[in-house]
């Protein structure tokens, strides 16, 4: 693994689905976010963890939980996955919260 | 309130020649900015970053100019190859306690 990864690549969902987006980082960063990425609407923040066992709520949280066991993986879960929530998603690191980000390839996720 | 715009939501130069792209932020308290290039189908990647206390910094055929007085912030490209074509981020942040605010993006073409 070199850097930040990010799986699946691209997803269709149904409504209604539990779906698991997976981020890993093997940079030893200690702040993780998941951004969406919505066309004429740029990057929103949804969750971000400024530390393993900590994470915070960010523009648009509704929907979505992340959790952080430990410091390379943050995965960012639809419990109840509905059609608004079709987008791009994006996970990004940084060594300390505030500084430069790192982005991931992004998930393409589509909720029919 | 707080945020972060850009001028021109599309740029297009000639190859060639160099491209100028500004964003304005509302912030005075934001000591942090940061460029991102994002091709398509990718996610952001950082270009170059400046803190509050320089109004200028260079790398590799870029420069970020920051005018504190009027809230301005502008990456040069010198001459502009096709591959700089992509959507032009940029960030502030105002302290680490805080999360970056995204402007929106510029569309940067190059023309043959």
């Amino acid at each position: 693994i070199a850097g930040i990864t990010q799986a699946p690549t691209s997803q269709i969902l149904a409504a209604g689905r539990r779906m698991t987006l997976r981020c890993t980082q093997d940079m030893r960063h200690n702040a993780m976010y998941w951004y969406r990425q919505d066309l004429g609407l740029g990057l929103r923040l949804i969750h971000y963890s400024n530390t393993a066992g900590t994470t915070g709520k960010g523009e648009v949280p509704d929907g979505y939980s992340v959790s952080r066991a430990n410091t390379d993986d943050f995965p960012l879960t639809l419990a109840s996955a509905v059609p608004s929530q079709t987008s791009v998603y994006f996970c990004a690191s940084s060594a300390t919260s505030g500084g430069p980000q790192f982005f991931g390839p992004g998930t393409r996720l589509t909720v029919l | 309130g707080e945020s972060v715009g850009l001028h021109l939501p599309t740029l297009s130069v000639q190859e060639g020649d160099n491209s100028i792209i500004n964003c304005a932020y509302s912030n005075s308290a934001s000591d942090y900015f940061i460029w991102y290039k994002q091709e398509s189908g990718k996610g952001p990647q950082f270009i170059i970053d400046i803190r509050s206390n320089m109004d200028k910094r260079q790398g590799q055929r870029v420069t970020v100019l920051l005018n504190k007085t009027v809230k301005h912030l502008s990456l040069q490209i010198a001459a502009t190859q096709p591959g700089d074509s992509a959507v032009y981020l940029c960030a502030e942040n105002r302290g680490s306690n805080y999360q970056l605010i995204w402007g929106a993006g510029t569309k940067l073409i190059i023309k043959p």
